[in-house]
């Protein structure tokens, strides 16, 4: 089974530009969560979609947004880049089986890293 | 509120000796406890995970962690380190919420180096 994807793996913007990113989740898997990783401030979750819609969302402004297509792939969204928006940016699909959810492990993509100039 | 405190943020070993990475958590609900791996430049992979079954957890690599409700620990062990060892360890909290959602808490992580 493949991995999970991500795309692209590297991207240079500058400031005020907006960016999108996409990952493709393992086959049969339903949830999609997306995380920034910063040398200071570790793994950030930003939100976690599930069935095409948004079932948690972390502490970012609105500039980051994300959706969920039918297939499961996931893409996110930042507009009005700024500097410290500059990380590696995760995203970690699971099976999303019900109640269970909560004991199934996240398998995560090589990241895409961001860099805003 | 919920938490997860990695304990040490840096922790050197020698190739060999044993690895204690600790992980304590606050939490209110019956939840489970993850131990991921990041080496560098490459991405976060499961170590081990404990799910209410047995306590103590074996992993890939050698690891094993005790999940200890007492003491609210779910401390990462390892009785030989070995070069390949040397990563970022990420200690993750997931509790069931309300609509089958899941609330996870991230660790600020441990830096492992393990000299020769």
């Amino acid at each position: 089974k493949a991995g999970v994807t991500q795309t692209p793996r590297y991207l240079i913007k500058t400031r005020g530009q907006q960016v999108t990113l996409s990952c493709s989740p393992i086959s049969g898997h339903r949830s999609v969560s997306w995380y920034q990783q910063t040398p200071g401030q570790g793994l950030q979750f930003l939100f976690e979609y599930f069935s095409e819609t948004q079932r948690n969302k972390g502490n970012f402004p609105g500039r980051f947004s994300g959706r969920q297509f039918s297939n499961s792939r996931s893409e996110m969204n930042v507009s009005t880049l700024e500097l410290g928006d500059s990380a590696l940016y995760l995203c970690a699909s699971s099976l999303g089986l019900g109640s269970t959810r909560y004991q199934e492990t996240q398998y995560f993509g090589p990241g895409t890293r961001l860099l805003v100039l | 509120a919920q938490s997860v405190t990695q304990l040490d943020s840096h922790v050197s070993v020698s190739e060999g000796t044993p690895v204690l990475l600790r992980c304590n958590y606050s939490s209110s609900y019956s939840p489970s406890l993850f131990w991921y791996v990041q080496h560098p430049n490459k991405g976060l992979q499961l170590l081990l995970k404990y799910t209410s079954a047995a306590t103590l957890v074996k992993g890939i690599n050698g690891f094993e962690a005790e999940f200890k409700k007492s003491e609210t620990s779910f401390h990462l062990t390892k009785p030989s380190a070995h070069m390949s060892d040397a990563a970022e360890y990420f200690c993750v909290v997931s509790e069931l919420r309300a609509g089958n959602n899941r609330k996870l808490i991230w660790g600020l992580g441990t830096s492992l180096a393990v000299n020769p």
